[in-house]
């Protein structure tokens, strides 16, 4: 069963319009949620975490429980931001850890 | 149907001892990677093959040895194990490494405890 799901493949939003990376979880547990990036030819690097409740690079993530959800905003786009993006799921118990299949986020000048 | 696996899901060994951990993926991907996981849940890339030959080699220990018996196969041998070397590693493919567009589809991960 898919842990995560990243419903956007692609996303293209122009220079300065909101984003927002939806990306949905199916645990019924208490997991920690994360969004990783991989800028382009760079490696994978940790973007945020639900539980640090901080804001990385004008993105923020808010964990709604009640929709199993985990979106990724942030309100002025900027070109930079072009990457993918990959939400990640770890299970409160032991060995798991799931990612999403990733969003390529195109910022368009 | 798994797209990516990886064997075993959890190896607690002592140190000093040669482990191997395998990963296979059958989605036809040309390229495949390995990386580690630290306690912050940080990802680090440690390898990259693409068509069964190195592409990535970042700096890891050179006890670390991945081979790929064909593209569909990257495995990862890790010899004289240290207490450090416990984490979580991840095998990952995606069709080819250029540019953003290429989705990477992770296996569930290797969890290896060093005592």
């Amino acid at each position: 069963a898919q842990r995560v799901t990243q419903p956007e493949k692609l996303l293209s939003v122009f220079k300065g319009a909101p984003v927002e990376l939806k990306c949905n979880y199916s645990y019924s547990g208490s997991p920690e949620l994360f969004w990783y990036v991989q800028y382009s030819r760079q490696r994978l690097q940790l973007l945020l975490r639900h539980i640090s409740r901080e804001s990385i690079k004008g993105f923020t993530a808010d964990l709604n429980k009640g929709e199993t959800s985990f979106h990724l905003k942030k309100p002025f786009a900027q070109e930079e931001d072009s990457a993918m993006y990959y939400c990640a799921l770890s299970g409160d118990t032991g060995n798991q850890f799931y990612f999403g299949t990733g969003t390529s986020l195109t910022v368009i000048p | 149907d798994t797209a990516v696996s990886q064997t075993p899901k959890y190896l607690v060994t002592q140190m000093g001892n040669d482990k191997s951990i395998k990963c296979e993926q059958n989605l036809g991907h040309d390229t495949m990677y390995w990386y580690k996981q630290d306690s912050k849940k940080f990802l680090k890339i440690m390898f990259s093959y693409n068509n069964k030959e190195l592409i990535i080699n970042e700096t890891v220990p050179n006890r670390f040895s991945p081979k790929s018996p064909d593209k569909a196969h990257l495995n990862l041998h890790i010899n004289s194990l240290e207490l450090g070397d416990s984490a979580v590693y991840f095998c990952a493919s995606s069709q080819a490494m250029t540019g953003n567009q290429e989705t990477q589809y992770f296996g569930p991960g290797t969890r290896l405890l060093v005592l």
